[in-house]
């Protein structure tokens, strides 16, 4: 049982280069996040998804998009890479919402550190 | 703007003693409060999920409790070990809403 795969897990990226993250989950979880975090944040939510062909915009998403085909993938993209695109990104999966059943905690992959020169 | 702070932003502890540290929070529309526990180079794990007023949790040393009233929760280490060394996340929830991440507690456990 992998849990959250996040590929690749370092990047440098040239100013306008576009990539994408990956990120997998095998416990059929339904929902699915990518956080940034940056030194002395909190983990910032970017986009989400509560399944499949559903996306919805977090705190911070402009320069990024996902997309949400199947249950186990939640790609991240960045179209137009930018210095403020420097961070560790995170993907997480929880059942339902990360709510009160002490069932439904995030499930983090092991990140990915971009920078953009 | 919902803010969640953690404090101290960083501490060192001799191996041996124990500690605490403090996640505050709004006190209104409470939901849940989570606890993550992050290593260097790992991803975060969780510890606790809290949801009721008065809460206490346990996991072998570690400890925590809940005030949804005044808008706190304690993170407690008995006999710090090595081990332990990592930064310690909180994140609060409001009903229908994401969850809301501190900056975190840098622990370093000094042998």
């Amino acid at each position: 049982n992998a849990g959250v795969t996040q590929t690749p897990k370092f990047r440098i990226l040239k100013i306008g280069q576009s990539m994408t993250l990956q990120c997998t989950q095998d416990m059929n979880h339904n929902y699915m996040y990518w956080y940034r975090q940056d030194p002395g944040m909190g983990l910032k939510l970017i986009y989400y998804s509560v399944g499949a062909g559903i996306t919805d915009k977090g705190e911070v998403p402009n320069g990024y998009n996902v997309s949400r085909s199947t249950t186990e993938d939640f790609p991240l993209r960045l179209e137009l890479a930018a210095p403020s695109q420097t961070s560790v990104y995170f993907c997480a999966s929880s059942y339902r919402s990360a709510g009160r059943s002490g069932a439904n905690v995030l499930t983090f992959g092991a990140g990915s550190r971009l920078t953009v020169l | 703007i919902l803010n969640v702070e953690q404090s101290p932003q960083s501490l060192h502890v001799q191996e041996g003693d124990s500690t605490n540290f403090t996640c505050s929070f709004p006190s209104s529309n409470f939901y849940a409060l989570h606890w993550y526990r992050w290593e260097t180079a790992k991803s975060p794990e969780a510890l606790f999920v809290m949801t009721l007023n008065g809460d206490e949790k346990k996991k072998g040393r570690i400890s925590a409790t809940l005030n949804t009233k005044e808008g706190y929760s304690y993170l407690y280490i008995k006999g710090s070990q090595p081990e332990d060394s990592a930064t310690y996340l909180c994140a609060f929830k409001r009903a229908n809403y994401q969850l809301i991440w501190g900056a975190g507690t840098k622990l370093i456990i000094k042998p």
